[in-house]
């Protein structure tokens, strides 16, 4: 089956520090990732739309020039947290759509845990 | 706005009985909804998805329901067992509108 993986699993930085976050659809090609966020007992909330060569779509109230977010090939995609803060720290979540994305299922990776000291 | 959302926030159930996790949408042009389950630490993975021109849809050991006139989905676990302890989470195809989420908790 289709499978993201996403790097690193856990991170933790200092404050003031940026942090890129990998995404890789490793059996597929995917013109398209999302990025989600997530807070402990919360569901996910999509942040952005990764466009493979093409700038991203930012869901409103994200900060595109602090979630800085690229899609350079059509099997990665990182999200790059710029100058972090302590309130930054969340669970950070990236999927892909494996074909005919319209009508298929996401496949998720399993998440990157950040912590900003 | 589109919503997706849960009924209740946990459920408990014996080991070996049947689970129904409900989820209501507001979207009535909404034509793809898909079921999630989320482990601790980890991504959500797929469990079943079903199309708006279905009412119902059946895996392995997972049913799906969809009631189009309510805007109201379900999933069925069949025979719940400890590995079946999570997060559940619905989701419509747009831009995938999460819903909060149903932790199940399974009793031995």
């Amino acid at each position: 089956g289709a499978v993201v993986s996403q790097h690193p699993s856990r991170v933790i930085c200092k404050s003031g520090t940026s942090v890129k976050i990998e995404c890789r659809s490793l059996d597929f090609q995917a013109t398209t990732m999302f990025w989600y966020r997530q807070f402990p007992k919360q569901s996910l909330m999509l942040m952005a739309t990764s466009n493979e060569g093409s700038k991203a779509t930012y869901e409103q109230g994200v900060e595109k020039d602090k979630f800085l977010i690229n899609h350079a090939s059509l099997t990665l995609s990182t999200l790059t947290v710029t100058s972090a803060h302590p309130e930054d720290s969340s669970f950070y979540i990236c999927s892909a759509r494996s074909a005919g994305w319209y009508n298929s299922p996401l496949h998720f990776g399993n998440g990157t845990r950040l912590t900003v000291t | 706005g589109e919503s997706v959302g849960l009924h209740l926030p946990t459920l408990s159930v014996q080991e070996g009985d049947n689970s129904i996790i409900n989820c209501a949408y507001s979207n009535s042009a909404s034509d793809y909804f898909i079921w999630y389950k989320q482990e601790s630490g980890k991504g959500p993975q797929f469990i079943i998805d079903i199309r708006s021109n279905m009412d119902k849809r059946q895996g392995q050991r997972v049913t799906v329901l969809l009631n189009k006139t309510v805007k109201h989905l379900s999933l069925q676990i069949a025979a719940t067992q400890p590995g079946d302890s999570a997060v559940y989470f619905c989701a419509e195809r747009g831009k995938l509108i999460f819903g909060q989420g149903t932790e199940l908790s399974v009793k031995p």
